[in-house]
């Protein structure tokens, strides 16, 4: 079945406290992103990666890292979380960037004390 | 600049139809998405269109006029199960999406 995975689905911790969200598909897909969603606020790119070794800034990248070492996984980084990451996180992935459908993992519900 | 708007929320009677718009401003454009999300879970794609026109999949039908900036999404015959988020995204001159805030679909029997 064709998916992009998350893991955790669900994290409560604590300020400061180093942690990784990782995403993976299983399509091949050479274009993969993470956004976060609040509400009101809609969808928020945090950093996209167009291949391998290749990642850059989205509209909100600031506290967060990326990494693309291989084609079907692209781990979130938050070195040092802050209360204000509190948020739904959202993995996806497509074929193309902005001209093809994009597949969204189920999210993940990140809360930072 | 770009920018896009959508109502914040609609209510609509379960077997009625629905028009939910979405207006756009930009420079360049590659096309423009619809998405549905429950409440919780992932976005899944609706719709693509990237010329004028009216492209129908079964209920759901999505329209576009690129001269306008404008697009809606029409739901025939509303189900209970259609109460959702749907979220227009237009792709830019590079073909970056820019998301709306979403429109939350209220069905009421």
């Amino acid at each position: 079945e064709a998916q992009v995975t998350q893991n955790p689905r669900y994290l409560i911790t604590v300020t400061g406290k180093k942690l990784t969200v990782t995403c993976s598909q299983n399509m091949n897909h050479e274009y993969m992103s993470w956004y976060r969603q609040d509400p009101g606020l809609g969808l928020r790119q945090i950093y996209y990666s167009m291949n391998v070794e290749v990642t850059d800034k989205g509209d909100v990248p600031e506290g967060y890292k990326v990494s693309r070492k291989e084609k079907r996984n692209f781990p979130l980084i938050l070195e040092s979380p802050s209360p204000n990451q509190t948020s739904l996180y959202f993995c996806a992935s497509s074929t193309f960037r902005g001209s093809q459908p994009q597949h969204f993992g189920d999210g993940t519900r990140l809360s930072i004390l | 600049g770009q920018n896009i708007d959508q109502p914040t929320e609609m209510t609509a009677t379960e077997g009625a139809i629905v028009q939910i718009n979405c207006t756009y401003q930009t420079s360049g454009f590659n096309g423009l998405f619809w998405y549905q999300q429950h409440a919780g879970e992932a976005p899944t794609f609706l719709s693509y269109n990237v010329l004028d026109g009216l492209e129908e999949k079964g209920r759901f039908s999505s329209f576009l006029s690129r001269s306008k900036g404008y697009s809606y999404l029409l739901l025939k015959e509303l189900q209970m199960k259609d109460s959702a988020s749907y979220l227009c995204a237009f792709s830019d001159s590079n073909y970056q999406l820019i998301w709306g805030a979403g429109t939350k679909l209220i069905i009421k029997p």
